[in-house]
């Protein structure tokens, strides 16, 4: 079974740090891209980044540029995002889901809720 | 880059046809046909329900469809059914520095 597994979701203060890992299981991982996605509490899906199969090709949202850091481990079968400067409106549920073409992201791991309060 | 255009909410009684819009630009749906739409039960994660604009993945039902007409996209659901009841997200491709762009979602409720 092709499954995501996300953890390292928390609460920290505004300006802190926190780094989510994705554990991949059921296929090749390190024959696809992948990405993270955010979802604020009662609003909607939010791109965040991306990262090519063999981390030749990083991609961030504007509004997480210079903050956040995607990287990958193949050997290990795991995705990370390294969130910086964390901000109030930082606070969502992140998913890491797998990006088979351009316009398919299947499957999604449940997500780690990131709560940003002082 | 803004998010692309939904309606707030869908309903339908069981066995009618809905269809949800998502307007975009010529920088990200007219643009490309790589246009999706996903499925989301309250507290669950995203589904895959369309990719490329109309490619069903496999599993999910034929009532299930996707088309494109300029710079809107759309998502038709026949034969509704309780089941379907979820919030619904179009994404698209865009060319811009965020290269994907989702759309504001569509809450579909099954009368």
């Amino acid at each position: 079974e092709v499954q995501l597994v996300e953890s390292g979701g928390g609460l920290v203060q505004p300006g802190g740090s926190l780094r989510l890992s994705c554990a991949a299981s059921g296929f090749t991982f390190s024959y696809y891209s992948m990405i993270w996605v955010r979802q604020a509490p009662g609003k909607g899906l939010e791109w965040v980044s991306y990262i090519s199969s063999s981390a030749s090709t990083i991609q961030y949202a504007d509004s997480v540029k210079g903050r956040f850091s995607i990287s990958r481990d193949n050997a290990k079968n795991s995705l990370y995002l390294q969130i910086n400067s964390l901000r109030a409106e930082d606070t969502a549920v992140y998913y890491c889901a797998r990006q088979s073409t351009m316009a398919q992201f299947d499957p999604w791991g449940q997500g780690t809720l990131v709560t940003v309060s002082s | 880059q803004s998010a692309l255009t939904q309606p707030a909410s869908v309903s339908g009684s069981p066995g009618q046809s809905i269809t949800i819009s998502c307007t975009g630009t010529s920088s990200d749906i007219g643009g490309y046909n790589y246009v999706s739409w996903y499925q989301q039960h309250p507290g669950k994660a995203p589904k895959l329900m369309i990719y490329d604009v109309s490619n069903r993945p496999s599993g999910v039902s034929n009532r299930f469809s996707g088309s494109k007409s300029g710079n809107t996209a759309s998502l038709t659901i026949s034969g509704l059914q309780a089941e379907d009841e979820a919030d619904y997200y179009c994404s698209s491709y865009a060319t811009s520095t965020t290269p994907y762009v989702f759309g504001t979602g569509t809450k579909v409720t099954v009368l």
